[in-house]
């Protein structure tokens, strides 16, 4: 069965260093979607991205984010300076279209310090 | 803004009924959802209801959606120690796949 796969399950990484997180999603998919959640908190919005640009974005997402599809295959989260409250699992998500089922990879877990 | 609540912890006896309570804000909801997730795995859809609707059934799957209230339930009748996983209402005015997620309800299965 088809699945979205992330990279790496657990990143730790230093206050300030900047951090990429990969996303491999469902190959005929054409929407993608990063959500993340702070420990203990609620699964949080962050963006979504369709046909090579940013569809809508949460008040989370703000200049230190950024999210690109290099090479067709890959969906990627980058955070260009990381903070300590960065700290989260940081799913990622794909769908056929917009409003059919979204599926999701197993997270991965920043930890900064 | 949107805000999705739920209660944290569940334990039930494996064979008993589990009810899973949620409630939201957005009066604007048009799809519900409950996404269940076991441990080191991702969010898997388990069922949806659109909001004009009451009541959804899937195998042992039961939603029950009160729309006056605000409150939707998951029931899942015959409860296995398979079912133990963390359990997350989700509600979406329907675009883009934008979710609003409750906190989770960690379902605890006694054999």
């Amino acid at each position: 069965e088809p699945e979205v796969t992330q990279t790496p399950s657990h990143q730790v990484t230093q206050m300030g260093q900047e951090v990429i997180l990969r996303c491999v999603p469902i190959s005929n998919h054409l929407y993608f979607y990063w959500y993340r959640q702070i420990l203990g908190q609620k699964v949080e919005f962050l963006v979504s991205f369709y046909n090579n640009e940013i569809s809508e974005k949460s008040e989370i997402f703000d200049d230190q984010f950024s999210v690109e599809r290099p090479d067709g295959s890959n969906f990627t989260l980058k955070i260009r300076s990381t903070k300590l409250e960065d700290s989260a699992m940081y799913f990622c998500a794909s769908s056929v279209s917009m409003n059919t089922e979204a599926f999701f990879g197993q997270g991965t877990r920043l930890t900064v310090v | 803004g949107e805000d999705v609540e739920q209660s944290l912890f569940l334990s039930v006896r494996e064979g008993d009924s589990s009810v899973i309570n949620c409630t939201y804000t957005d009066s604007s909801s048009t799809y519900l959802y409950w996404y269940k997730q076991e441990p080191g795995a991702g969010l898997q859809l388990l069922t949806y209801i659109f909001s004009n609707m009451d009541m959804k059934q899937d195998q042992r799957l039961t939603v029950l959606l009160n729309k006056k209230d605000k409150h939707l339930s998951l029931r899942i009748a015959d409860t296995q120690t398979g079912d133990s996983a963390i359990y997350f209402c989700a509600e979406s005015p329907g675009n883009f796949n934008k979710f609003y997620f409750g906190s989770g309800t960690k379902l605890n299965v006694k054999p």
